[in-house]
């Protein structure tokens, strides 16, 4: 089956406790992003990706990195936690090639900074 | 900047009746627009999608129109059913960008039984 998988779906840290929300596709896309979604703001960009080792800044980088070492993998590192990254967070794939422009996203991760 | 402004945030209707959402963009060169549906608790799923070569596409009880000269778009939705409650979200390309989509803020449906 087809997915995008993120891990973990829910997760309560405290400020400054460094984490890794991991994301995951199996349908081989060259692209890959990930967005936070706030009430009222819709989905922000955060950081995307072209293809293995080629990562970019959008809209809302600050706090964030990321990585692409394999086309399948595209974790969001957050280094120091802050409680105005609680959050919803997607990642999302799609295919560059097929110029569909669909984008396939993963169920979202519930991210909560006490 | 480039963005994508969408209205009304919110919108409740009758079962049965019309549903109209509508985004403006402001890059004239923008050639995609979809829109994506994100039922509560779930991911968002594209439902519909339009390239600028036309200027409107329907798929059963949803339809999307195109104005490239006003640069805005809009979802109808028809004959309303629960289900289709859920945010809206639509989308457009910026241009000369490898970013793909910038999203609208979003629209909280409700259809009212």
């Amino acid at each position: 089956e087809a997915q995008v998988t993120q891990n973990p779906r829910y997760l309560i840290t405290v400020t400054g406790k460094k984490l890794t929300v991991t994301c995951s596709q199996n349908m081989n896309h060259e692209y890959m992003s990930w967005y936070r979604q706030d009430p009222g703001l819709g989905l922000r960009q955060i950081y995307y990706s072209m293809n293995v080792e080629v990562t970019d800044k959008g809209d809302v980088p600050e706090g964030y990195k990321v990585s692409r070492k394999e086309k399948r993998n595209f974790p969001l590192i957050l280094e120091s936690p802050s409680p105005n990254q609680t959050s919803l967070y997607f990642c999302a794939s799609s295919s560059r090639t097929l110029n569909t422009g669909e984008l396939f996203f993963g169920e979202g991760s519930r991210l909560t900074v006490l | 900047g480039e963005n994508v402004e969408q209205h009304p945030s919110t919108l409740s209707v009758q079962e049965g009746d019309s549903a109209v959402i509508k985004c403006t963009y402001s890059d004239s060169a923008s050639n995609y627009f979809p829109w994506y549906k994100q039922e509560l608790g779930k991911r968002p799923q594209l439902i519909i999608d339009i390239r600028s070569n036309v200027g409107e596409k329907k798929d059963q009880r949803i339809a999307v129109t195109l104005n490239k000269t006003a640069k805005h778009f809009s979802l109808h939705i028809t004959e309303t059913q629960p289900e289709d409650s859920a945010v809206y979200f639509c989308a457009a390309p910026l241009s000369g960008s490898a970013r793909q989509l910038t999203f609208g803020s979003g629209t909280q449906l409700t259809v009212l039984p």
